[in-house]
């Protein structure tokens, strides 16, 4: 099984400020990696895959990059409606498909 | 426009039996394979069990394999997940979703708005 893990768990970043979210695998996923935000009481939205691809209608301050074992999702400016949780997840080597445990990002 | 709705989830005893379904509309479902996902209260993500188009390959996470079952109606658009022997560790928000491409697994770009599945005596 391949294990995410995320760092760091909460981030505190101020409105305008740069976000770096880090993702980790246990082995390589090559770029079969995506990237999502969630929203209290909400379905995970997905914002990145392949490790660097925009989906549909995701704003361009989010970006990612990365391949193998390391990987980082980046929002370049933050924005009131960007606090919410982001989970990374890799499809590459399944079953299991397997997510990282979250970052929390928070208002500081 | 992509739809998915879960229903079936409710309160039921440790030991008892649910299924959910989810009902799929605006794609060629049969193309696809579908999966389950859930969150625990306050938790992260885990995938549970993903089906194939035509429902010939199935694949569960180890914590559920052989007290849950997926499968598929293609002619209905429909998805279930017959979940037996449940826990109180299956108490979860359970989601339907669709990857992003046709014929292979990859990335959950449609999610359904998720069903409440509680189990507690």
């Amino acid at each position: 099984e391949i294990v995410m893990t995320q760092s760091p768990a909460t981030l505190s970043v101020s409105p305008g400020e740069r976000a770096a979210l880090s993702c980790r695998a246990s082995q390589g996923v090559n770029s079969n990696l995506a990237w999502y935000q969630q929203k209290p009481g909400q379905a995970p939205r997905l914002l990145i895959y392949g490790a660097s691809t925009r989906a549909t209608g995701i704003p361009a301050r989010f970006s990612g990059t990365g391949s193998g074992t390391e990987f980082t999702l980046t929002i370049s400016s933050l924005q009131s409606e960007d606090f919410a949780v982001y989970y990374c997840q890799q499809y590459n080597n399944w079953p299991p498909l397997t997510f990282g445990g979250g970052t929390k990002v928070e208002i500081k | 426009e992509v739809q998915l709705v879960e229903s079936g989830g409710e309160l039921v005893q440790p030991g008892g039996s649910l299924r959910l379904s989810c009902a799929a509309s605006g794609f060629t479902f049969s193309s696809y394979w579908m999966s389950w996902v859930r969150q625990a209260p306050g938790k992260g993500l885990e995938w549970v069990a993903n089906i194939k188009q035509e429902g010939s390959e199935k694949y569960y996470v180890d914590s559920v394999k052989g007290r849950f079952i997926i499968s598929r109606d293609n002619a209905k658009n429909l998805l279930y997940l017959q979940m037996n022997s449940l826990t109180v560790e299956d108490t979860a928000v359970y989601y339907c979703a669709r990857p992003g491409w046709e014929v292979f697994v990859n990335h959950f770009q449609y999610w359904g708005q998720g069903t409440l599945v509680t189990v507690s005596s």
